[in-house]
């Protein structure tokens, strides 16, 4: 399978801390996307990162993306109720036309007040 | 909001009805993707619809119909459904094309209940 798959499945912490959340793929990828969800909604781009990219930050996210591991990270610093949520990363192949991008099954947030 | 919208969010059908959803894109993006999200599940691409080319995940059953009249609008036609169908779909687009990037913009979802 050409799925991410996140670690841990769910992760529970206070408000103010840091959450972090891996996700391991095991292609070779063009770039590496990192979703939000929230209960029953759609999801939403967060952050992208190319394969020729080692870390990227975007406000209070930051990610990593160790291709020869085939593994990334987001962290959240500083974290607030509101960023309760799923979070899913998803790859985008190497080579790929069609745009398809392949999610894993999403890690739980949830940040307590 | 995204960009992209659903009709209708919550939907209610018996397993004999006939139904459709519809997505449209005001984004200018030249594809559009039905997803189905179950509990537990990783989201199951079900559809593209990506310069004029249909690509279908073979594993989706002939009771769901995709239709993309242009590429601003997408349909999923809906019949004799069963109830393990009942599930969030999303739609999504992107502009496909455009080199490292590929980020999907998805609609609310439709939440779909088979009795």
């Amino acid at each position: 399978s050409q799925q991410g798959e996140e670690d841990p499945q769910a992760l529970s912490i206070q408000e103010g801390e840091n959450a972090t959340m891996n996700c391991s793929y095991k292609t070779s990828i063009n770039n590496l996307q990192w979703y939000r969800q929230n209960s029953g909604r759609g999801l939403v781009h967060l952050i992208l990162i190319r394969s020729n990219e080692r870390e990227k930050h975007s406000g209070r996210l930051r990610v990593t993306l160790d291709t020869s591991k085939k593994s990334s990270s987001l962290l959240i610093t500083a974290s607030q109720a509101a960023d309760t949520a799923s979070y899913f990363c998803a790859t985008l192949p190497r080579g790929s036309t069609l745009g398809r991008l392949y999610f894993g099954r999403g890690t739980q947030l949830t940040v307590w007040p | 909001e995204t960009g992209v919208t659903q009709t209708p969010r919550h939907l209610v059908m018996g397993m004999t009805n006939k139904k459709s959803l519809k997505c449209e894109q005001h984004l200018g993006h030249n594809a559009m993707y039905w997803y189905k999200q179950s509990a537990k599940k990783p989201l199951e691409l079900m559809f593209v619809y990506s310069l004029e080319e249909r690509v279908e995940n073979n594993s989706v059953p002939s009771r769901f119909s995709p239709e993309c009249p242009n590429s601003s609008h997408l349909f999923l036609h809906l019949h004799t459904l069963q109830p393990e169908d009942s599930a969030l779909y999303l739609c999504a687009s992107s502009q496909v094309g455009q080199l490292d990037t590929d980020t999907q913009y998805f609609g609310p979802g439709t939440r779909l209940t088979v009795l």
